[in-house]
C-alpha cells in the first residue's frame, strides 16, 4: 500500500487527453510538500517529467502540465501520442515517515 | 552532461549482502547542493526510496529498510555505494541511483539506467 494513491491504469485515444491523480494526506502532500512526476517507459528507467508541482524540465512538451490542490496533485497530458504509452509516478515527501514517498503508478494506454 | 551508472552483482545469496556502485560521470559528487539516492523496483512493480547521502556522508533512510541499509560515498572515485544486508528474495529489483537536490524537496532529476540484483540461491 503506498503512501501516494494513484490510479492503476488510465486510457485514452490519441488526441485526447487524460489525468492521472495522486492523493496523499497532511503529512505529505496536504503538509505543503512538493510533488514531482515521473515517466517510465516500457523496459527503460524512469525520467522526471513534472518537478515542484508544476514546472517542465527543458525538453518536456507542454502536452504535459501538473497541478496541486490540498491533498492531491495531478498530471494532465493533452493530445495524447502512442509514444505517451509508459507508466506514470507520482513522489512527495512525507513528514511522519521522515522520508521520501512515491506513489504505486499509473499504467497510460493509448487506444 | 553528468550521467550516473550502476554497478555490482547481479546474483546474490539468501541472508547475505547485497553491494552496488554509482559512478558519477560528467560532474562531481561533492558539490555540496546535491545529495545522491538509491531506489529500486521490483518486478512488475512501484518505485521505492531506499535512501540517501549528501557528499559530506550525511545520511538518511527508508524507515521500513533502514535496519540493513548502508549508504556511503567516496570522493576520491566520485562514486556512491549501497549495502543492503541479510537480503531475501523480497530485496530482488531493478536498482536505481539518483540525483536531488535537497533531503526534503527537489525531484530526482538524473537517474542512472539501473542494475538488476535477484537474491536466490
Amino acid at each position: 500500500q503506498s503512501v501516494l494513491t494513484q490510479p492503476p491504469s488510465v486510457s485514452g485515444a490519441p488526441g485526447q487527453r487524460v489525468t492521472i491523480s495522486c492523493t496523499g494526506s497532511s503529512s505529505n502532500i496536504g503538509a505543503g510538500f512538493d510533488v514531482h512526476w515521473y515517466q517510465q517507459l516500457p523496459g527503460t528507467a524512469p525520467q522526471l517529467l513534472i518537478s515542484d508541482n508544476t514546472n517542465r524540465p527543458s525538453g518536456v512538451p507542454d502536452r504535459f502540465s501538473g497541478s496541486k490542490s490540498g491533498t492531491s496533485a495531478s498530471l494532465a497530458i493533452t493530445g495524447l501520442q502512442a509514444e505517451d504509452e509508459a507508466d506514470y509516478y507520482c513522489q512527495s515527501y512525507d513528514s511522519s515517515l521522515s522520508g521520501r514517498v512515491f506513489g504505486g503508478g499509473t499504467k497510460l494506454t493509448v487506444l | 552532461q553528468l550521467q550516473l551508472q550502476e554497478s555490482g552483482p547481479g546474483l546474490v545469496k539468501p541472508s547475505e549482502t547485497l553491494s552496488l556502485t554509482c559512478t558519477v560521470s560528467g560532474g562531481s559528487i561533492s558539490s555540496s547542493t546535491y545529495y545522491w539516492g538509491w531506489i529500486r523496483q521490483p518486478p512488475g512493480k512501484g518505485l521505492e526510496w531506499i535512501g540517501s547521502v549528501s557528499y559530506s556522508g550525511s545520511t538518511y533512510y527508508n524507515p521500513s529498510l533502514k535496519s540493513r541499509v548502508t549508504i556511503s560515498v567516496d570522493m576520491s572515485k566520485n562514486q556512491f555505494s549501497l549495502k543492503v544486508s541479510s537480503v531475501t528474495a523480497a530485496d530482488t529489483a531493478v536498482y536505481y541511483c539518483a540525483r536531488h537536490r535537497s533531503v526534503t524537496r527537489d525531484a530526482f532529476d538524473i537517474w542512472g539506467q539501473g542494475t538488476m540484483v535477484a537474491v536466490s540461491s
